[in-house]
């Protein structure tokens, strides 16, 4: 069974600390998002990782997927309320079927 | 584009009571997931459509569910009979192919 862990599970930090969230598997995926959530809403999609040994920055976010395309991380810098949320990674088993880490809640305190 | 549009919002029912929860895609989008999402299971899949068709419903509890999509701009997913471990929030997602999946709102059930 494949399987995305995530940690840290909840984190909670103050306005303008740096925090990093890990999404760890055993299995090889062929692409790997990053999604948001807040409440009452939907996944809302923030990147996606494709290439092992990827980097992608978005504003102060960098995302970087492991060489071996199994692991992904994502750095946050000087973090904000605005980011208070749900991050789920998510990983494309093949054939389109994208499976579910159990995510990392964040709360940024201003 | 409204985007996926899921309905009901909020449902709440008694054990034994039929849920029929309901999704329309974004138009051009081939693909359609049906996701539960509990605290303590997290975003788990049911089950997904390619072109209409089921392709895996491999994440679909037991045979008290049941997903169908008739047509491109419709699907259906169906619970009968209810129980309260079904409670949770049910998201149907679209996508055009592979990566960026597109969420709806949610369809909040609760079973009493």
């Amino acid at each position: 069974t494949q399987l995305l862990e995530q940690s840290p599970q909840f984190l909670s930090i103050q306005e303008g600390e740096n925090l990093t969230v890990y999404c760890n598997s055993s299995s090889v995926f062929s692409s790997l998002q990053w999604y948001r959530q807040e409440p009452g809403e939907g996944p809302v999609l923030l990147v996606t990782v494709v290439t092992g040994g990827e980097v992608k920055k978005l504003k102060r976010l960098t995302f970087q997927f492991g060489d071996a395309r199994k692991d992904s991380s994502l750095h946050i810098t000087a973090a904000q309320p605005g980011d208070t949320g749900l991050y789920l990674c998510a990983g494309d088993t093949g054939g389109f079927k994208t499976i579910f880490g159990a995510g990392t809640r964040l709360f940024v305190k201003a | 584009d409204a985007g996926v549009i899921q309905s009901p919002r909020h449902e709440v029912t008694e054990m034994g009571q039929e849920v029929t929860l309901r999704c329309k895609p974004i138009s051009g989008h081939d693909y359609l997931f049906w996701y539960r999402q509990t605290m303590m299971r997290g975003l788990e899949l049911l089950i997904y459509f390619n072109n209409n068709v089921p392709i895996d419903d491999s994440g679909m509890p037991e045979d008290r569910f049941s997903a169908k999509m008739p047509n491109a701009s419709f699907s259906t997913l169906k619970i009968q009979p209810s129980e309260p471990r079904d409670s949770a929030v049910y998201f149907c997602a679209t996508a055009e192919g592979p990566g960026e999946l597109f969420f709806g709102e949610g369809s909040r059930l609760t079973v009493l």
